[in-house]
């Protein structure tokens, strides 16, 4: 398969606990973005990379969220001290650059915060 | 920053029957419309887009158009079959980042 591939699918945890999660993007797609979406709502951008560089984070990215893209190729999302207002489908989607803007979306990490 | 609304939240047609769903945007300076197509458990995939330098764009039964002085932009289904039955997304984004900002959704069930 090489669509856009999220790492694990489902994720289950207790309030307090870290979580990661894992992107890995079409290959060469230089462009790597995170959402996250609940339940009736359309996906809401929480931050993106051109290649390993992080530039532009949401202000939904409270400081308690962290990613990185440390070799421009995987991505990942984690969420320290997590909360019940966590609890949501986590989204990876990569976009080839270069002015060809169509987002490929991954199949997203539902997470539920106990 | 930008802002998207989209209506109706829910739209309910026979099959044959057109759909239309509308957005409209906050940023004069969003120029790329795109809409996403999401089934039940499965991932967003774009199934249309548009640039701010159109007015309309068609694909087989799907079309959008686009009003720039209005800042509303359309998607219309025609001959609506069964699995056009989807959660459909509209989006707004400008150059540099193209980072979209989506709309609400509009649950579209297409009844045999």
């Amino acid at each position: 398969d090489t669509g856009v591939s999220q790492n694990p699918r489902h994720k289950i945890t207790k309030r307090g606990q870290n979580v990661t999660f894992r992107c890995d993007p079409i290959s060469e797609h230089n462009r790597l973005y995170w959402y996250r979406q609940t339940l009736g709502q359309g996906p809401e951008f929480l931050t993106y990379f051109q290649n390993e560089a992080q530039l532009e984070k949401s202000r939904l990215l409270s400081d308690r969220f962290s990613a990185e893209r440390p070799k421009g190729s995987f991505s990942t999302l984690e969420i320290q001290r997590t909360e019940q207002g966590d609890s949501a489908m986590y989204l990876c989607a990569s976009t080839p650059g270069g002015g060809v803007e169509t987002q490929y979306f991954g199949p997203g990490t539902r997470l539920l915060v106990l | 920053g930008e802002n998207v609304e989209q209506h109706p939240s829910t739209l309910s047609v026979q099959e044959g029957d057109s759909a239309v769903i509308k957005c409209t945007y906050s940023d004069s300076a969003s120029n790329y419309f795109p809409w996403y197509k999401q089934e039940l458990g499965k991932r967003p995939q774009l199934i249309i887009d548009i640039r701010s330098n159109v007015g309309e764009k068609k694909d087989q039964r799907i079309a959008v158009t686009l009003n720039k002085t209005a800042k509303h932009f359309s998607l219309h289904i025609t001959e609506t079959q069964p699995e056009d039955s989807a959660v459909y997304f509209c989006a707004a984004s400008k150059g540099g980042s193209y980072i979209p900002t989506f709309g609400r959704g509009t649950s579209l069930i297409v009844h045999p």
